[in-house]
């Protein structure tokens, strides 16, 4: 039972462009969001987080956005980099309490060519 | 400024045996958090815990998978009589609190082969 769905294993662009990254969820517990980007042999680091209060957050070239009606969240980042191609891990979390559990999806490997 | 250091990094046992995973948090993190990537599979929650407690340990196996975080010391994942089942990325995070708005680090990761 995938709570959290990144549906494109896999995406491609060239340097420079938008990369947009796509997670859906079906939990409406979840009221927080997070990205985390992980390269081959290492472990994953944070790299934008969401809380459901907001429909947008920015942090440089990385956007996150979120549509709580749609139970859709998606990562942009602009302008694309060769160093951006890695995995990129959507989380969410049901804060409620203390608690702290990531649900993740599967990933999204992203490709930046030169 | 070291990080969440995991160790060892790759651990092969056979079938039967003992697994040992550590974890040594950010100094000053007294939160710990164990995940496991199964291939091809997003990480997975395992077991929450703090100093000398376990908070949340619904996402371990109830049968020969075991946490601790003693007072001094790293914080331990022991897997008994291992199966080739377990083969597995185990992460360790920490944070310094429980609460979602803050980071929390993950190690490199230890990967355990049972062959």
């Amino acid at each position: 039972d995938q709570q959290v769905k990144q549906n494109s294993p896999s995406l491609s662009v060239q340097e420079g462009r938008i990369s947009i990254l796509n997670c859906d969820y079906t939990n409406s517990m979840f009221d927080y969001f997070l990205w985390y980007k992980k390269y081959p042999a290492e472990g994953p680091t944070f790299l934008i987080s969401i809380s459901s209060i907001k429909d947008k957050n920015e942090d440089g070239r990385f956007t996150v956005f979120l549509n709580k009606s749609a139970k859709h969240l998606s990562l942009h980042i602009v302008p694309s980099q060769p160093g951006d191609s890695a995995v990129y891990f959507c989380a969410a979390e049901a804060s409620g309490g203390s608690n702290y559990k990531l649900t993740f999806g599967k990933g999204t490997l992203l490709t930046v060519n030169p | 400024n070291a990080g969440v250091m995991q160790n060892p990094r790759h651990l092969v046992r056979r079938r039967g045996q003992e697994a040992r995973l550590r974890c040594s948090p950010v100094k000053g993190h007294s939160h710990v958090y164990w995940y496991r990537q199964l291939p091809e599979e997003g990480l997975k929650f395992m077991v929450y815990l703090q100093k000398e407690n376990i908070i949340d340990e619904s996402g371990m196996p109830k049968e020969r998978f075991s946490a601790e975080f003693p007072k001094e010391g790293p914080s331990i994942l022991r897997i008994q009589q291992v199966v080739r089942g377990d083969s597995a990325a185990y992460f360790c995070a920490s944070s310094p609190t429980g609460t979602a708005d803050t980071e929390a680090f993950f190690g490199q990761g230890t990967r355990l082969t049972v062959v």
